[in-house]
């Protein structure tokens, strides 16, 4: 079936190092992905996202590619905070659909 | 602005009771859906809704109903609880239909069934 999932479910970063959480697809036809952080407690919250009409997109710290030739999809996160310690998902969505669905998660842990 | 509230945070059923979980979105998104967490597992879609009275099936819709009358509230319903059902359930809007926006989340509902 369809499905989205992650290479690594735990992640352990130095403070200020960058940090890079990955996440392959299996469905050619989704054209929409999309990164959550969810902290203890709270709902996943968007971070950032990225049309397959392009290979990279940047935010405030954060970068996301997209490799369509191997169906692959990673979030950097530059300088990585202790702020950024928290579960974080992709997703992705079909061309047409309107079902938006999600990988298993990676945990980042960041020492101080 | 209070984004997408869900009540209850915590509930405790015993099987076979019934109960409402509600979700409301003061943003004006046409797009609704359910999600249930559980430990290990990603967010799966239980079902969704593109506008007022228009409802659909996710991937695990079975025993879970959802109505949608009005487009700031679209509330889950557990008509027979059963300890599978034990789980985070998370609500979400986005302003356009299509899914191709991103997800606004509440802070989720506990549920546990003994």
């Amino acid at each position: 079936g369809e499905s989205v999932g992650l290479h690594l479910p735990t992640l352990s970063v130095q403070e200020g190092d960058n940090s890079i959480i990955n996440c392959a697809y299996s469905n050619s036809a989704s054209d929409y992905f999309i990164w959550y952080k969810q902290e203890s407690g709270k709902g996943p919250q968007f971070i950032i996202d990225i049309r397959s009409n392009m290979d990279k997109r940047q935010g405030q710290r954060v970068t996301v590619l997209l490799n369509k030739t191997v169906k692959h999809l990673s979030l950097q996160i530059a300088a990585t905070q202790p702020g950024d310690s928290a579960v974080y998902f992709c997703a992705e969505n079909e061309t047409g659909g309107f079902k938006t669905i999600f990988g298993a998660g990676t945990r980042l842990f960041v020492k101080a | 602005n209070a984004g997408v509230t869900q009540t209850p945070k915590f509930q405790v059923l015993k099987t076979g009771q019934s109960m409402t979980l509600q979700c409301a979105q003061d943003m004006n998104h046409e797009y609704m859906s359910w999600y249930r967490q559980d430990p290990g597992m990603g967010l799966r879609l239980i079902h969704y809704s593109v506008g007022a009275g228009i409802t659909d099936q996710g991937e695990v819709p079975n025993g879970y109903n959802v109505s949608r009358s009005t487009t700031e509230d679209f509330p889950l319903r557990l008509l027979s609880a059963a300890p599978s059902q034990t789980s985070v359930y998370f609500c979400a809007s986005s302003y356009q239909t299509g899914a191709s926006s991103p997800l606004h989340f509440g802070n989720g509902t506990r549920l546990t069934v003994t």
